[in-house]
């Protein structure tokens, strides 16, 4: 089984279209969540970071339950630019764990 | 914010010669840098943790004699790809984070990345 598993995508949506991504991990003991986007032959970069309590950035709100090991992230309103590949990490023993991405293509 | 810098950021060389990839913190010291690699349509895997004035650790599966990693300074840790084949063709990506950080929130900041490209 893989530590950080994402749905496997990809996922084409129109603008302004909401989307979400789904994430599971597999060791109980992680400390810290992240959602990062990578751009095609480009590095990761951090999207945003993810609490229990839930957190938002503009039309981006992140979730996490750790009772079911399971982050979400929520894109609302949808824009061409936000193509790119999500990808789901979890921090573990100073080691950031990457799931595989899902990728996302938002259409005219 | 924080900048990583890789050099160089692509490389094509024959089978059987050795590759040297640098990764350097622009405007922070940093303790700790990481080493990932990526094929086409997969996710980053880590590689190896670099630590500074101490051998690296490597992850399951990754021949520390063929990935040598130097870490001499705090702001500077090289990969060198020893004897590349075909099958090393790969993005190199590093991230570091800060020496003043702590505790795990701290943040890993990635840097541009180094495409190989072994014929």
């Amino acid at each position: 089984r893989k530590e950080v598993e994402q749905d496997p995508g990809p996922f084409n949506v129109p603008e302004g279209a909401t989307v979400a991504f789904n994430c599971t991990y597999s060791n109980s003991a992680s400390q810290s969540f992240f959602w990062y986007r990578q751009d095609c032959r480009k590095e990761p970069k951090l999207l945003m970071s993810v609490y229990s309590s839930g957190n938002e950035d503009g039309r981006f709100t992140a979730q996490l339950n750790r009772a079911s090991q399971y982050i979400s992230l929520l894109i609302r309103d949808s824009k061409l630019s936000d193509s790119a590949t999500y990808l789901c990490v979890v921090k573990w023993g100073g080691k950031l764990i990457f799931g595989q991405g899902t990728e996302l293509s938002v259409k005219p | 914010g924080a900048v990583v810098s890789q050099h160089p950021s692509r490389v094509i060389c024959k089978s059987g010669t050795s590759v040297k990839i640098e990764c350097r913190s622009l405007d922070f010291q940093a303790t700790t840098m990481f080493w990932y690699r990526q094929f086409p349509k997969q996710s980053l895997m880590l590689m190896a943790t670099s630590n500074e004035g101490s051998k690296a650790t490597y992850e399951q599966g990754v021949e520390k004699d063929k990935f040598l990693i130097n870490h001499a300074s705090l702001t500077l840790s090289t990969l060198t790809v020893t004897s590349a084949h075909p099958e090393d063709s790969s993005f190199y990506i590093c991230s570091a984070s800060p020496s003043s950080g702590g505790g795990y929130q701290e943040t890993q900041y990635f840097g541009p990345g180094t495409r190989l490209l072994v014929l």
